[in-house]
């Protein structure tokens, strides 16, 4: 069985300095791992996906996360945050058995930028 | 490649009521999951369809189907409206043998 922990339900930082949002995983298997972030009343979108060729993946918007197997951790890191990246982050991690592709989500931490 | 698109984008529908979701794809995109996310209980799968067959379904009542069509576009159909059924729907897409799903706007249902 596959689950997700989001360890801070609510960060806030200023504008200019970095984020830091912390995800733990549980896996049975291989598993891929997403970050996605949802803007109010939008949908997600992805910001990047781990599959195991690089443990620090890079993403959209200067976003980066780095993959630690012996920690089980995925954490989402940005140096500089800007006020647009106020929103509502989600770590989701993916097994896939015989093309069946089950996703397990995070409960969500709320990025707050403070000007 | 337009994104994925749901319609409506907002709907308001009482008690005892049905409602019918709509859901396209990306191009090419054969599965179409849906979920239900709400504050109290985040993000929860519903099902996935995947050439128009249904693959997976998660811990919901009966009053919520699905359906997918040959072109892919899909919907989600809910029965005997409830209060509790008040949620943006989210539906994503993804291509075959990937796990990455791409996700649509929502559709954000208040049931009164």
């Amino acid at each position: 069985a596959q689950s997700v922990t989001q360890l801070d339900s609510h960060v806030s930082v200023s504008e200019g300095t970095p984020v830091l949002l912390r995800c733990n995983y549980s896996s049975s298997y291989s598993p891929s791992l997403f970050w996605y972030v949802q803007h109010p009343n939008k949908g997600l979108q992805l910001l990047l996906k781990y599959t195991s060729a690089a443990t620090l993946v890079k993403g959209i918007n200067g976003f980066e996360a780095e993959f630690k197997k012996s920690e089980t951790s995925f954490h989402l890191t940005k140096p500089s945050a800007h006020m647009s990246d106020a929103a509502e982050y989600f770590c989701v991690v993916s097994e896939s058995r015989s093309n069946d592709y089950k996703l397990s989500f995070g409960a969500g931490t709320t990025v707050t930028v403070r000007a | 490649k337009a994104g994925v698109t749901q319609t409506p984008r907002y709907l308001i529908k009482t008690r005892g009521q049905q409602v019918t979701l709509s859901c396209s794809p990306i191009s090419g995109h054969r599965s179409v999951s849906w979920y239900q996310q709400t504050p109290g209980q985040g993000l929860q799968f519903l099902f996935e369809y995947f050439s128009e067959t249904q693959r997976n379904k998660g811990n919901f009542p009966g009053r919520f189907s699905g359906r997918q069509f040959s072109n892919s576009r899909s919907e989600m159909n809910v029965s005997t409206l409830e209060l509790g059924d008040s949620a943006l729907y989210l539906c994503a897409s993804r291509g075959t043998s990937t796990d990455t799903q791409y996700f649509g706007p929502g559709t954000r249902l208040t049931v009164l």
